[in-house]
């Protein structure tokens, strides 16, 4: 069965920082990019960053560029979110979701993750 | 980069065929494929439709999707309408650059 386990949310304060982790298992995880999804609570799902299955390719939403580093580990197959300088409209549910292709170009999402929430308050 | 465009609600009795549309802001809706997901409350998305109109093992094929070009849409079509059917409706699709749009979400009630 592939399982995709989202890890690392919590409560922070403005300005800081959180590593987001997202375990992988059931499917040859160097094959396939993989992809961070958000959800504020009761908003719509908002795509913030995708990689290839090599890291090779990489891309960001607007809203985190410069902030956000995505990154995986296919010897652990894990998938990473560092997220710095963090805002408060950062608030969300992130949900880690495996990408039907090897590179991010067009494929689609699934399955995702259970996602992890990310409270970011003074 | 372009938006998608949902309504915010629909809703339809059992039994009976609903359509949520998706339409694009600029370029062509056939530039990229749409996908289409299903989220209930308290559950992580799900995917209904992919690449336009395929569906994944499970989905019945009371779902269906389509474009229209004239109005630079997709739609996701479900017939038979059933109470597990109501959730939110999310489209997407792939624009260019290595960045991905989601449309702001529909919510289905099943009356």
């Amino acid at each position: 069965e592939v399982q995709l386990v989202a890890s690392g949310g919590g409560s922070v304060q403005p300005g800081r920082s959180l590593r987001l982790s997202c375990a992988a298992s059931g499917f040859t995880f160097h094959d396939y990019a993989m992809h961070w999804v958000r959800q504020a609570p009761g908003k719509g799902l908002e795509w913030v960053s995708g990689i290839s299955w090599n890291s090779g390719s990489i891309g960001y939403a607007d809203s985190v560029r410069g902030r956000f580093t995505i990154s995986r580990d296919n010897a652990k197959n894990s998938l990473y979110l560092h997220m710095n300088s963090l805002r408060a409209e950062d608030t969300a549910f992130y949900y880690c979701a495996k990408d039907s292709r090897a590179v991010t170009t067009g494929g689609w999402f699934d399955p995702w993750g259970q996602g992890t929430l990310v409270t970011v308050s003074s | 980069n372009f938006m998608l465009t949902q309504p915010h609600s629909v809703s339809e009795s059992p039994g009976k065929t609903v359509t949520i549309s998706c339409t694009r802001s600029s370029g062509s809706i056939a530039s990229n494929y749409v996908q289409w997901y299903q989220q209930r409350p308290g559950s992580s998305p799900t995917t209904v439709i992919f690449e336009g109109n395929e569906r994944p093992s499970g989905v019945p094929d009371r779902f269906s999707g389509s474009i229209d070009s004239s109005s630079n849409s997709a739609s996701l079509t479900i017939s038979g309408l059933k109470t597990e059917d109501e959730a939110d409706y999310y489209c997407q699709s792939y624009d260019s650059s290595n960045h991905w749009v989601f449309g702001g979400g529909t919510k289905l009630t099943v009356l």
